[in-house]
């Protein structure tokens, strides 16, 4: 299978742990984002990479969160201090600078549990 | 304001009718595109269809089909023939060009229900 991947699949911490998601993006693609889903909600733009260079972060990302792509390939998205409020499904997608198109492709989420 | 709206947060479709799936948009950017996922219990999130702003015509995959109407900023999906398989979320979301970025905005989401 070639899609986006992500581990893991489901994560329970308690409150104030850090936590460390991985996200494999379609191989031949040079862009990856990540989003946050909470329930009953569409997904919130979290941050982008094109290559390793992280071109844009939203206001969502505090300063407790940090991602990286050090070698433009996959990427990892850390929380640092867990709170409550982060229990969220968190979203890789990945995308080939190509055309107007450009679709993002989704790999099947990190579920989120903070006790 | 809001830039993506799905009005319907669920709707009932018998099996192998038609169902048209709301999304209305808000931009002032001339150059963007809309997508349509859908998001079954699983939680991936698949890509169903896209439009872009400059498109003459309608965007067709399938089953799917997309009703665009730039003048009045809608975007709505048509699902026909429905399957049991169809019942999921399905969410629309729409990439602006310029300093907006590359992200993706998305909607709240309508929850179909095909019945048997």
């Amino acid at each position: 299978d070639t899609g986006v991947s992500q581990n893991p699949r489901h994560k329970i911490t308690k409150r104030g742990q850090n936590v460390t998601f991985r996200c494999d993006p379609i191989s031949e693609h040079n862009r990856l984002y990540w989003y946050r889903q909470t329930l009953g909600q569409g997904p919130e733009f979290l941050t982008y990479f094109q290559n390793e260079a992280q071109l844009e972060k939203s206001r969502l990302l505090s300063d407790r969160f940090s991602a990286e792509r050090p070698k433009g390939s996959f990427s990892t998205l850390e929380i640092q201090r867990t709170e409550q409020g982060d229990s969220a499904m968190y979203l890789c997608a990945s995308s080939h600078q190509t055309n107007v198109q450009e679709t993002q492709y989704f790999g099947p989420g990190t579920r989120l549990l903070v006790l | 304001a809001q830039k993506i709206t799905q009005t319907q947060p669920g709707m009932f479709v018998q099996e192998k009718e038609a169902v048209t799936l709301d999304c209305t948009y808000d931009t002032s950017d001339p150059s963007y595109g809309l997508f349509w996922y859908k998001q079954p219990s699983s939680g991936e999130m698949i890509f169903l269809i896209y439009q872009g702003s400059y498109d003459q015509q309608n965007a067709t995959e399938g089953r799917y089909s997309l009703n665009f109407q730039k003048a009045r900023k809608s975007a709505n999906l048509v699902i026909s023939a429905s399957q049991l398989g169809d019942s999921a979320m399905y969410f629309c979301a729409m990439r602006e060009g310029g300093a907006a970025g590359n992200k993706l905005t998305f909607g709240g989401g309508t929850r179909v229900l095909v019945k048997p």
